[in-house]
């Protein structure tokens, strides 16, 4: 089945550590994109990317860092230089065209919690 | 700069009602619009979209209408069914060959049997 995975579920870590989120997508799509969500709060744009290594900030880029090796692959890593960085991260893809739009499909997220 | 604007964070309705969903946006250059439903803990899962070239989109109990000049769409779910509870969000999008997407703050829809 073609899909969007990100894992962990959930993931725990120690403030002033860098943990990276994985995103994987087999739905052979041009584009991939990094939110964020917070309680009361709608999706926040991180970081996203149109092609293979080449990517561009979002909103809220400061202390995220990511990568575009594969098409398939887009890891953030979320970097100690975050000040709030417990939240629920959300991965999503998308086909590129100059002829129609498209929608967005989105993984199942990842919760992540630090302390 | 919230450029889309969902004003109501909470709406509940009837089942078999009709639930309307609104959302204003600022952005004049905004020319697709889309609509997510999400449960908690999930990734949002695409109901519906609209190009600017149309006022009315329809899917099966799905409506979404757009009226470009006030800046605002909606979205109408009729008959209502219990499984809609959830939280739908509006998007939109400003560009062909980029569809990157400013989400409204979402709207908690209950529907009560």
């Amino acid at each position: 089945d073609g899909g969007i995975t990100q894992s962990p579920k959930y993931l725990f870590r120690k403030e002033g550590q860098n943990v990276t989120l994985s995103c994987e997508q087999n739905l052979n799509h041009d584009a991939m994109y990094w939110y964020r969500q917070d309680p009361g709060q709608g999706l926040r744009l991180i970081y996203y990317s149109q092609i293979v290594n080449d990517f561009q900030k979002g909103d809220i880029a400061e202390g995220y860092s990511v990568s575009r090796e594969k098409k398939e692959s887009f890891p953030l890593t979320v970097t100690s230089a975050q000040k709030n960085p417990t939240a629920f991260y959300l991965c999503a893809s998308s086909l590129i065209s100059t002829l129609d739009r498209h929608e967005q499909y989105f993984g199942p997220g990842t919760r992540l919690t630090v302390t | 700069d919230q450029q889309v604007k969902q004003n109501s964070p909470s709406l509940s309705v009837q089942e078999g009602r009709i639930s309307i969903l609104n959302c204003d946006y600022t952005n004049s250059m905004f020319d697709y619009f889309l609509w997510y439903k999400k449960y908690p803990a999930e990734g949002p899962t695409f109901l519906i979209s609209i190009s600017s070239i149309k006022d009315k989109n329809e899917d099966g109990r799905f409506t979404v209408f757009l009226n470009k000049s006030a800046k605002h769409l909606s979205l109408h779910i009729v008959p209502s069914q219990p499984g809609d509870s959830a939280v739908y969000f509006c998007a939109a999008s400003a560009n062909f060959g980029n569809e990157k997407l400013t989400f409204g703050t979402g709207t908690r829809l209950t529907i009560i049997p």
